[in-house]
């Protein structure tokens, strides 16, 4: 199993302009959620599923939005970037409510100039 | 929400030294878990631990639920244990809160 993937590993925005995150994961995970990882900090949580068709919002969703039409992706959009949005951003996977780990990818290095 | 907070927030140790890092959290929890990130950046998973204990190698980890805290122990140190140790918990609804984290540097 590839695990969790995520593409671009690297990005530089130009401020207003819009980019997609890519997130899948090939472990049958009915659980996705997106993070942001600012410098120094720990993770906060932006969007979350829990099946296809179904999503959240996290702790910090403005500015972002995602889909889940299926069980293996979980894309994140930017709309309108802001400088505000350069992190480092996760996706990760679970299998299943509480009783289970979490499973992150590499992570996309954002840069919004 | 939940709080979760990390303690001390910088370590730095010799090759061989043993350490505990802390995390406290301000509710009941279904799940807590730590990670170690490496300098790479990478996030791996180390311990699923609500309450009880576990070991894994050098690494155990106990969480007392009643008292709301948790310990991750990190014996024989070693410099490939550098990095960021992070806990995160969760209350409900399967949305996990991390801490701060501890910045780990393990010198030769």
């Amino acid at each position: 199993n590839a695990g969790v993937t995520q593409t671009p590993k690297f990005r530089i925005l130009k401020i207003g302009q819009s980019m997609t995150l890519q997130c899948t994961q090939d472990m049958n995970h009915n659980y996705m959620y997106w993070y942001r990882q600012d410098p120094g900090m720990g993770l906060k949580l932006i969007y979350y599923s829990v099946g296809a068709g179904i999503t959240d919002k996290g702790e910090v969703p403005n500015g972002y939005n995602v889909s889940r039409s299926t069980t293996e992706d979980f894309p994140l959009r930017l709309e309108l970037a802001a400088p505000s949005q350069t992190s480092v951003y996760f996706c990760a996977s679970q299998r299943s409510r509480a009783a289970d780990t979490q499973y992150f990818g590499p992570g996309t290095r954002l840069t919004v100039l | 929400g939940i709080q979760v907070e990390q303690s001390p927030p910088d370590l730095i140790l010799q090759e061989g030294a043993n350490s505990t890092l802390r995390c406290n959290f301000s509710d009941s929890v279904n799940n807590l878990q730590w990670f170690h990130q490496n300098p790479w950046g990478q996030l791996i998973n180390l311990f699923y631990i609500p309450s009880g204990t576990k070991q894994n190698g050098r690494l155990s980890a106990t969480t007392v639920a009643t008292e709301r805290y948790s310990l991750l122990y990190i014996s024989s140190s070693q410099t490939t244990d550098s990095g960021v140790y992070f806990c995160a918990a969760e209350t409900s609804g399967s949305r996990l809160t991390f801490g701060e984290g501890t910045q780990l540097t393990v010198n030769p």
